[in-house]
């Protein structure tokens, strides 16, 4: 059982947004991560809701609470991937992964 | 370009050890964090520990793998190790290291270390 909480799935039609949520952490320092079947994760979201470079603009962060949330607006075939947050906690273990939302693009 | 590259794929007995490597380049290593996770098969993400790749070389581990788990580095050549000793069936996944370019913002990864534990 992970210590962040987010939904197993989540889909959306070509050109719709889809919205992962992810919840058990307060802090500011989360973090959102892309991994396609057979490939090493990739960071597309930290710190709630800044973007590194060549991330596209389609993919936004927010918090409200203890819940994070990311956003994928017009989806795209290539978004179909398993999304993981991660958060940084005053406990140990101190990095918290959630248990991944796989993203179905209709 | 920054570059993140594992060792090869092992295969283990239950109580056998094993070291996985992670070479970086493009970048200071003694600069950032490197953490290991891993991945059991069809399984999510799992935080192991981290160290601090400048001279203190400190780490910390998640209490699961207290005593099991063990990560150094070695400067000199821009490398970190993750050693899990007494291993079992349950260990069976890909390891990755990833360096954390400032809390958490794990920024570049390696290919992974597939680690399979089998009689």
């Amino acid at each position: 059982q992970s210590a962040l909480t987010q939904p197993p799935s989540a889909s959306g039609s070509s050109g719709q947004s889809v919205t992962i949520s992810c919840t058990g952490s307060s802090s500011d320092y989360v973090s959102w991560l892309q991994q396609h079947p057979g490939k090493a994760p990739k960071l597309i979201i930290y710190e709630v809701s800044k973007r590194p470079s060549g991330v596209p603009d389609r993919f936004s962060g927010s918090k409200s609470g203890n819940t994070a949330s990311l956003t994928v607006s017009g989806l795209q075939a290539e978004d179909e991937a398993d999304y993981y947050c991660t958060s940084y906690a005053a406990s140990n273990p101190p990095v918290l992964f959630g248990g991944g939302t796989k993203v179905t693009v209709l | 370009q920054v570059q993140l590259v594992q060792s090869g794929a092992e295969v283990k007995k239950p109580g056998a050890s094993v070291k996985v490597s992670c070479k970086t380049s493009g970048y200071t290593f003694s600069a950032y964090y490197i953490h290991w996770v891993r991945q059991a098969p069809g399984q999510g993400l799992e935080w192991m520990g981290w160290i601090n790749t400048n001279s203190g070389g400190g780490t910390k581990y998640a209490q699961k793998f207290q005593g099991r788990v063990t990560v150094t580095r070695d400067t000199s050549i821009s490398t970190a190790y993750m050693e899990l000793s007494r291993l079992t069936s349950d260990d069976t996944a890909v390891y990755y290291c990833t360096r954390d370019m400032y809390m958490i913002q794990f920024d570049s990864w390696g290919q992974g270390t597939l680690v399979t534990v089998s009689s």
